[in-house]
């Protein structure tokens, strides 16, 4: 079974603080994403990567950066950490090919106060 | 862009009783695949079923069968002998087949499903 570890599975942190988390996969996928979920409006891509160093912008990218510098870590990045950010953070990956799934971890809810 | 439209924000079926969940999604391409995902309260995103939208034969995985309209873009979840762990938000999800690295998928807004005893 592919195994999705988030770091944190709940997390507080203040308005303006620098705030980072972690997504590691066991089964060297090559894609990897980072997804936020909020009551009405589902799942929203933020960010995602096909490879090492490679990245592309999501459909709500703003105020958010990641960073994937080995295959297995997939870190997404809040500069500057806003209220608006309060949210369930779900990272998943995937192998590819055709109607391959994705795997998720269990999701980070952050609060930003 | 595509969008996957649900249309039903909470359903309730009783145990052992069928349920269909509605999806529809809004695209141009006739090649994509189509998910449906279940969220029980422990978070943990489980895949119950997937389409290819180039088979006509719908899908089928235990008590999960969907009813799959290419020409309505139609992709509705049908529960048989609804379990109270079937209890869960529902989440349709659509990924077109681009032949290339792109596999992000395009969720809806999901369905929470009760189960009652």
């Amino acid at each position: 079974d592919v195994k999705v570890t988030q770091s944190s599975r709940y997390l507080v942190k203040r308005t303006g603080e620098k705030v980072f988390l972690e997504c590691v996969q066991d089964m060297d996928h090559e894609n990897m994403f980072w997804y936020r979920q909020d009551p009405g409006l589902g799942l929203r891509l933020i960010y995602f990567s096909y490879d090492v160093k490679m990245k592309e912008k999501g459909d709500i990218p703003e105020g958010y950066s990641v960073s994937r510098e080995k295959k297995e870590r997939f870190s997404l990045i809040l500069e500057s950490a806003s209220t608006n950010q309060t949210s369930m953070y779900l990272c998943a990956t995937t192998i590819g090919g055709r109607s391959s799934p994705l795997h998720f971890g269990n999701g980070t809810r952050l609060t930003v106060t | 862009a595509q969008t996957v439209t649900q249309s039903q924000p909470e359903m309730s079926v009783q145990e052992a009783e069928t349920v269909t969940l509605s999806c529809t999604y809004d695209t141009s391409e006739s090649d994509y695949y189509l998910f449906w995902y279940k969220q029980p309260p422990s978070r943990q995103m489980i895949l119950v079923i997937r389409q290819e939208a180039y088979k006509q034969q719908n899908a089928t995985e235990n008590r999960f069968s969907v009813n799959f309209q290419k020409a309505a873009k139609s992709f509705s979840l049908k529960i048989s002998d609804s379990q109270l762990g079937d209890a869960a938000m529902y989440f349709c999800a659509y990924r077109l087949d681009s032949g290339g690295s792109n596999y992000k998928l395009t969720f809806g807004k999901g369905t929470l499903l009760t189960v009652n005893p």
